[in-house]
């Protein structure tokens, strides 16, 4: 049973556009999201994260948008740049020892970037 | 500061043979996460150690152990390999805290 779910696969985005990443979760309890880049060949990179209790998280490029009633997040790159075609991937974590350790990761979803 | 490395970066078993993987975190980080990433699945959780104790644990069989020395460093260890255990195979480390994680590059194991 997939708690986080990112259902497109891929995108493919003009230079300078934005980007639209996705995520859909179904545990109630997950209160801390993360979104994580990953290139080939190496691990994956923190992006940005966003606590239950906010419902955006900015960080340059990159926002972060939560939808409690939805159970849905979503990642915005404004302007998209060749160098963000990555996988991305969102992740998921309920707080039970005082650490958000045990993340539940979403399939991901492959950015292509072009000029 | 140096980031979590991972030994060894590639590795090829057969099945029915036993492999140890070893991860060293960032300095002063003491929870170390590991995860399998196989084709067309996210990233899955194993296990995480904090203070060499497992902390938290995933869906996997009892073939999958750990175990955290007391400078942090963690190994990861697969017995009675199958072909389904291919996969590469990450380690994160935290302070423990409501952070984020620090992922290393992987092992990448395949079971032949």
């Amino acid at each position: 049973d997939q708690q986080v779910k990112q259902n497109s696969p891929s995108l493919s985005v003009q230079e300078g556009r934005i980007s639209i990443l996705n995520c859909d979760y179904t545990n109630s309890m997950f209160d801390y999201f993360l979104w994580y880049k990953k290139y080939p060949a190496e691990g994956p990179t923190f992006l940005i994260s966003i606590s239950s209790i906010k419902d955006k998280n900015e960080d340059g490029r990159f926002t972060v948008f939560l939808n409690k009633s939805a159970k849905h997040l979503s990642l915005h790159i404004v302007p998209s740049q060749p160098g963000d075609s990555a996988v991305y991937f969102c992740a998921a974590a309920v707080d039970r020892t005082g650490g958000y350790n045990k993340l539940i990761f979403g399939a991901g979803t492959r950015l292509a970037v072009h000029p | 500061k140096a980031g979590v490395t991972q030994t060894p970066r590639y590795l090829i078993k057969t099945r029915g043979q036993q492999v140890t993987l070893s991860c060293s975190p960032i300095s002063g980080h003491r929870s170390v996460s590991w995860y399998q990433q196989t084709p067309g699945q996210g990233l899955q959780f194993l296990f995480e150690y904090f203070s060499e104790t497992q902390r938290n644990k995933g869906n996997f069989p009892g073939r999958f152990s750990g175990r955290q020395f007391s400078n942090s460093r963690s190994e990861m260890n697969v017995s009675t390999l199958e072909l389904g255990d291919s996969a590469l195979y990450l380690c994160a480390s935290s302070s423990g805290l409501a952070n984020e994680q620090f992922f290393g590059p992987g092992t990448r194991l395949t079971v032949l």
